[in-house]
């Protein structure tokens, strides 16, 4: 069985810096996908980010970018920047199979202004 | 574009009653997704569905009950409602098997009392 684990539960930064969060993963597949979502206040979730795990380039979009770590299973996000509207909780999640995907039990995070 | 629709949003039940939260997408997605989420935690598979007419258990499936009649909707069924089951539900979407990017439902927060 696949497994997240997120060790930070909160953090907080101020606005305008940057934040890394951390995600450590253990699974027995060669192949799969690993990714950020952000849970805002009103409780949608959304994607944020996305790392094929044969893919050796760390993923990018924007502000928010991972530093994946195959052979340590590592898969932190730094967010820079960080804006009032990143206020959320992020969680951490891997999938190999369309009906397999595991969660991280998230990390909350506050920017302040 | 609606996406994914959940219904109700918030939902007071006895021990022993029973209900059914209603989720449709108007995506034309495949694969559709019942998650639980518990504080603290990251969300759990329930059950999913890979097209019309195919359900199967996910993670934590005991004392559900799904059915798949269409391609948009994906309703789930709890019965005689138990405390264990004070959950915030999510329902998901996705057009792909394994890229990962579901798009999900607002939210049902779930009270069993």
């Amino acid at each position: 069985a696949q497994t997240v684990t997120q060790s930070q539960p909160e953090m907080s930064v101020q606005e305008a810096e940057t934040v890394t969060l951390s995600c450590t993963y253990d699974t027995s597949e060669s192949n799969y996908y690993l990714f950020w979502y952000k849970q805002p206040p009103s409780r949608q979730m959304i994607l944020v980010i996305r790392q094929e795990a044969y893919k050796q380039q760390n993923a990018t979009e924007n502000r928010f970018s991972v530093n994946f770590q195959k052979a340590a299973k590592s898969f932190s996000l730094k967010i820079s920047d960080s804006q009032l509207g990143d206020t959320a909780m992020y969680f951490c999640a891997i999938q190999n199979t369309y009906n397999d995907m595991r969660f991280g039990a998230g990390t909350r995070l506050t920017v302040k202004p | 574009n609606a996406g994914v629709t959940q219904t109700p949003k918030f939902r007071i039940l006895k021990i022993g009653q029973s209900m059914t939260l209603q989720c449709t997408q108007d995506m034309n997605h495949n694969y559709m997704y019942w998650y639980r989420q518990d504080p603290g935690m990251g969300l759990k598979l329930i059950y999913y569905s890979v097209g019309a007419g195919i359900t199967d258990k996910g993670e934590v499936p005991n004392g559900y009950n799904v059915s798949r009649s269409t391609t948009e909707d994906f309703p789930l069924r709890l019965e005689l409602a138990a405390p264990s089951q004070t959950s915030v539900y999510f329902c998901a979407s996705s057009g792909t098997a394994n890229t990962g990017e579901l798009f999900f439902g607002e939210g049902s927060r779930l009270t069993v009392l």
